[in-house]
């Protein structure tokens, strides 16, 4: 089993759309959860933490479930902008390694 | 806004011959991890480096492949001989968790390789 596994994609939405990603992770030890962006040829940056209380910015709303070893990721009211790849990061271990997801990639047309 | 650094951005190789890729870091950063990203997958870490010493690098094909940061700041990843299958994106990233308990990885724009 993958470290960090994600829906398969891609994700091919109208703008305006709810979106929603979903990520499962292996080490139930894990401490830390992250979304990032990756838009396309470009280097990856943080879009979110995820807390266990979930957090929301904006049009974006992320949520752990640690029970269930979780992550998920809502757009709403999706843009054209919001066209990227979106990866799940877990961070755990000694040395707080990163461990990304394959990603998946969202393209929103008008 | 401070920015990590990479260069060259783009390098074609010939299979065989040696490669090396050069990361400066946001000043200040103790923290420097060298990712490789193959088309179509999450980043995977390489090396990490704290300050100038490695504190992993366990998924670094030694056989081949070495990095270093000898004074803690900038870093270079070197592969040698490259293959075919060493074409993918290297990535550098910096942070400052140990001081800020920031957790937070800034990624610099990457070196795209080809090896033929």
């Amino acid at each position: 089993r993958k470290e960090v596994e994600q829906d398969p994609g891609p994700f091919n939405v109208p703008e305006g759309a709810t979106v929603a990603f979903n990520c499962t992770y292996s080490n139930s030890a894990s401490q830390s959860f992250f979304w990032y962006r990756q838009d396309c040829r470009k280097e990856p940056k943080l879009l979110m933490s995820v807390y266990s209380s979930g957090n929301e910015d904006g049009r974006f709303t992320a949520q752990l479930n640690r029970a269930s070893q979780y992550i998920s990721l809502l757009i709403r009211d999706s843009k054209l902008s919001d066209s990227a790849t979106y990866l799940c990061v877990v961070m755990g271990g000694a040395n707080s390694k990163l461990t990304f997801g394959k990603g998946i990639t969202l393209s929103v047309r008008p | 806004e401070a920015e990590v650094a990479q260069s060259p951005r783009y390098k074609i190789t010939e299979k065989s011959q040696a490669v090396a890729f050069w990361c400066d870091p946001i000043s200040g950063h103790a923290t420097l991890y060298w990712y490789r990203q193959i088309l179509g997958q999450g980043p995977e870490l390489l090396v990490q480096f704290q300050d100038e010493s490695v504190v992993d690098d366990s998924q670094l094909p030694k056989d081949r492949f070495s990095a270093e940061r000898l004074k803690g700041v900038d870093s270079t990843l070197k592969i040698q001989p490259a293959e075919l299958g060493d074409s993918a994106m290297y990535l550098c990233a910096s942070s400052s968790y140990r001081d800020s308990n920031s957790y937070e990885q800034y990624f610099g724009p990457g070196t795209r390789l080809t090896v033929t």
